[in-house]
């Protein structure tokens, strides 16, 4: 069965440097989302990404975050300058919805562990 | 703003009964939400659907209903085994398009 699959499955970096979360997507799907889940809190949106731009994003996704998608099968999610707040499990996820309307399964990867020191 | 609000103490049940997870939420019409499965440490799984037009959803085990006029939806796991236990999360689309909200999740507990 297809999966997302995500890299590192852990990150270890200082305060204020940069990280590339990576992401590869589902193949025949269209919608691309990065969420997060700080330790013992609720998974929390960040960013959607269509048609080779953002759709939407959360209050979180400010200017030290930014997503691409390189080529056609990768999708990333850079930190440009860490805080010790941004600590958390990173879900990237895709989902078809080839005609839009929403409603489509959301499929996870396994996650990113980013510790912040 | 929308909120979700799922039982926050862990439930904790017997194996073969039935667990039933509440997820209730407020300043929003969904069309549609969605009950998720979370392993420790694991990106959350997607389990069932059910849209605003929809009274209740069936799929094995589970069955999810969803009542837009008391703004809650309940999510049952029939005979009950221990590898049901994990977080279970509830999800309503966002407004604004088709990412989730998620609840903080409802931990289950089957013992033997």
């Amino acid at each position: 069965e297809p999966e997302v699959t995500q890299t590192p499955s852990h990150q270890v970096t200082q305060m204020g440097q940069e990280v590339i979360l990576r992401c590869v997507p589902i193949s025949n799907h269209l919608y691309f989302y990065w969420y997060r889940q700080i330790l013992g809190q609720k998974v929390e949106f960040l960013v959607s990404f269509y048609n080779n731009e953002i759709s939407e994003k959360s209050e979180i996704f400010d200017d030290q975050f930014s997503v691409e998608r390189p080529d056609g099968s990768n999708f990333t999610l850079k930190i440009r300058s860490t805080k010790l707040e941004d600590s958390a499990m990173y879900f990237c996820a895709s989902s078809v919805s080839v005609l839009g309307g929403g409603g489509d399964t959301q499929y996870f990867g396994p996650g990113t562990r980013l510790t912040v020191l | 703003s929308q909120k979700i609000e799922q039982n926050s103490e862990a439930l904790n049940i017997q194996e073969g009964k039935t667990a039933t997870l509440t997820c209730n939420y407020t300043n929003y019409s969904p069309a549609y939400l969605q009950w998720y499965r979370q392993d420790p440490g694991r990106g959350p799984v997607f389990l069932l659907l059910i849209r605003e037009n929809e009274k209740e959803k069936r799929k094995e085990r589970l069955k999810v209903t969803f009542d837009t006029t008391l703004k809650q939806s309940l999510f049952h796991i029939t005979a009950s085994q221990p590898a049901d236990s994990a977080t279970y999360l509830c999800a309503l689309d966002r407004s604004s398009g088709y990412a989730l909200n998620f609840g903080k999740g409802t931990s289950l507990l089957v013992t033997p």
